[in-house]
């Protein structure tokens, strides 16, 4: 079975500070990661998709992805109360190269960002 | 507006009956997938359609059953509810088979089977 692991949480951070979002994977041969955002009842929101080693940013947030440890992170700088949410970080599935978009979710880290 | 349409948003069932959840999308994806949410536990794949006319087995598909009734439409079916089907239910779609842009979710689907 295909595993994503995130950093249990909750995560609580200061406005204006970094928050700093983890995820290890298990399928080694998966190429594609994404971060998704979800707000309390509502659905999930892509905010960052990344497919090669090192940093890819956008606006306030950088995604990391470093394939030889399997590791992909989110960072987001100066953080906004707008920012707390459940994180979710999305892998892949590999399956022999065709994969059909097939995503495998970890289980979310809770983000507070308080004023 | 473009995007994922699920209906109902709430659903309350007795065990054993049965219900069908919607999903449509006006965006012209190939691929559409249902997961189900419950705490602690992330999203899991249920089923899946790489494009139309295809169906495949997710994750958890024990007592589901879909059907991609056309490039627009995959709908999600509990023939024999139980409460282990408790969960909120996300329908999504994607644009290309083969390779991921992630993927647009519906608003989801509230299940309470008592």
């Amino acid at each position: 079975q295909k595993e994503v692991e995130q950093n249990s949480g909750p995560l609580s951070v200061p406005e204006g500070a970094i928050a700093s979002l983890n995820c290890t994977y298990s399928d080694r041969g998966s190429q594609s990661f994404f971060w998704y955002r979800q707000y309390s009842g509502k659905s999930p929101e892509l905010i960052m998709f990344i497919y090669s080693n090192g940093d890819k940013e956008d606006g306030r947030f950088t995604a990391q992805l470093n394939k030889a440890s399997q590791y992909v992170s989110l960072l987001i700088r100066d953080s906004q109360p707008s920012d707390s949410a459940t994180y979710l970080c999305a892998v892949e599935e590999n399956a022999g190269g065709t994969s059909y978009g097939k995503l495998t979710f970890g289980q979310g880290t809770i983000l507070t960002v308080h004023p | 507006n473009a995007g994922v349409t699920q209906t109902p948003k709430f659903q309350v069932l007795k065990t054993g009956q049965s219900m069908t959840l919607q999903c449509a999308q006006d965006m012209n994806h190939n691929s559409m997938y249902w997961y189900r949410q419950d705490p602690g536990m992330g999203l899991r794949l249920i089923y899946y359609s790489a494009s139309e006319g295809t169906t495949d087995k997710g994750e958890v598909p024990n007592g589901y059953n879909v059907s991609r009734l056309n490039k627009r439409e995959f709908s999600l079916r509990l023939e024999s509810a139980a409460p282990s089907q408790t969960s909120v239910y996300f329908c999504a779609s994607s644009p290309i088979v083969g390779q991921s842009y992630g993927y647009t979710f519906g608003s989801g689907t509230r299940l309470t089977v008592v």
